[in-house]
């Protein structure tokens, strides 16, 4: 049972360059989101799933999209990275009905726009 | 809406001293609360919880937390601090509503603790 898992640890991109941040989960929980952490501002909640093929906008979702095809799966694209987007990122997944929503968060993507 | 405001960006204690990490909320709704820790380059792990019932909850590593309603707070506290325990908490509220995966999280404190 691996939990969260995120790819890549790390990542650099160029201003104006695509890439999508991978997530995924082996625990069957219905619930999946993605958080920014930045310095001093906690972690904010980008965009959030109650399950396949369901998504809603968290807090700061502009400049990101989401998608979700499988319950395990949760990628998050970056359209056209911008430096605002440098960042520490993190997936959580959650089921609801078990610890009352507990989330359970990945490893984190350390990304870095230039 | 709701929101979670945590006194003091920085903590300092002596190992064995007392460890006190403050927490305040804002929710419309009854509230759920968390703490979590956040170990140099990890991802966020639970510390403990609240939801209903007892108000004093009682976590991993010693941790315990106190939800006082009428002063809409959830204080972390230890009795006596250890180096291991040199962390990043965060404090976080999600409404009973509304999706359970939506945390609203306060800024962190880092807590150090010296020899």
């Amino acid at each position: 049972n691996a939990g969260v898992t995120q790819t890549p640890k790390f990542q650099v991109l160029k201003t104006g360059q695509s890439m999508t941040l991978q997530c995924a989960q082996d625990m069957n929980h219905e619930y999946m989101s993605w958080y920014r952490q930045d310095p001093g501002m906690g972690l904010r909640l980008i965009h959030y799933s109650v399950g396949a093929g369901i998504t809603d906008q968290g807090e700061v979702p502009n400049g990101y999209n989401v998608s979700r095809s499988t319950t395990e799966d949760f990628p998050l694209r970056l359209l056209s990275a911008a430096p605002s987007q440098t960042s520490v990122y993190f997936c959580a997944s959650s089921q609801p009905g078990l610890g009352v929503y507990e989330q359970f968060f990945g490893p984190g993507t350390r990304l870095t726009v230039l | 809406a709701q929101s979670v405001t945590q006194l003091g960006s920085h903590v300092s204690v002596s190992e064995g001293a007392l460890v006190l990490l403050r927490c305040n909320y804002s929710s419309s709704v009854p509230p759920y609360l968390f703490w979590y820790v956040q170990y140099p380059n990890q991802g966020l792990q639970l510390l403990l919880k609240y939801t209903t019932g007892a108000t004093l909850v009682k976590g991993i590593n010693g941790f315990e937390a106190e939800f006082k309603k009428s002063e809409t707070s959830f204080h972390l506290t230890k009795p006596s601090a250890h180096m291991s325990d040199a962390a990043e908490y965060f404090c976080a509220v999600s409404g009973i509503t509304g999706g359970g995966n939506k945390l609203t999280f306060g800024t962190g404190t880092q807590l150090k603790v010296e020899l």
